[in-house]
């Protein structure tokens, strides 16, 4: 009964450095997304799927690439992590695209 | 510029008590209301609400939605350690990414 499973759950990047955090689903649903959460701003949306092959931004897309080439997997990639990106990200999923959204655990990134 | 508030931010209380949490947004479109409650690590869903005046229910919690008046509220009775969380209300507006526009939150302190 795995879900939504997001690794790693911690990473500490040097600035310039560039990383790829890993979103697994095993519930077949065809939306994915990426949010990232800072203290005061809540969570904002940065890139989204609506099924394998299609991937398009959202709120915050600057500095991340996304993929999806199975329903399965949406990795999010940081090009250059610069320390304006230490956050905690996380990956959801659902269903549908105006379903409810479940949640991986997070990952804790810093950049120093 | 779609926002979403949430009050109080933090709010301690004792086992037994009744609290009511709010959440007013403006939005776009309206298309649903979502609650998460959020402990250390991945939200977790309570509540999507579409329609004004239902009342959603689950155990001691339910939640209701005023679209006219534009607000929500989410209510725990018989408060218990266990519901010492992080409470997150969020909106989905128009368009076709399935975007949740978060609320910052409120920290529910239960005291034995």
């Amino acid at each position: 009964n795995a879900g939504v499973t997001q690794t790693p759950k911690f990473q500490v990047l040097k600035t310039g450095q560039s990383m790829t955090l890993q979103c697994a689903q095993d519930m077949n649903h065809e939306y994915m997304s990426w949010y990232r959460q800072d203290p005061g701003m809540g969570l904002r949306l940065i890139h989204y799927s609506v099924g394998a092959g299609i991937t398009d931004q959202g709120e915050v897309p600057n500095g991340y690439n996304v993929s999806r080439s199975t329903t399965e997997d949406f990795p999010l990639r940081l090009l250059s992590a610069a320390p304006s990106q230490t956050s905690v990200y996380f990956c959801a999923s659902s269903e549908q695209v105006f379903g409810e959204l479940f949640f991986g655990e997070g990952s804790r990134l810093t950049v120093l | 510029e779609d926002k979403v508030v949430q009050s109080p931010l933090s709010l301690v209380v004792h086992e037994g008590d009744t609290v009511t949490l709010n959440c007013s947004y403006e939005v776009t479109n309206f298309r649903s209301l979502l609650w998460y409650k959020q402990e250390k690590k991945a939200p977790t869903f309570l509540f999507m609400l579409t329609s004004s005046g239902i009342e959603k229910k689950s155990g001691r919690l339910s939640s209701i939605l005023d679209k006219k008046e534009l607000f929500s509220i989410l209510n725990i009775t018989a408060t218990q350690t266990g519901d010492s969380a992080v409470y997150l209300c969020a909106v989905r507006g128009s368009g076709n990414t399935g975007k949740l526009i978060f609320g910052q939150g409120t920290t529910l302190q239960v005291k034995p």
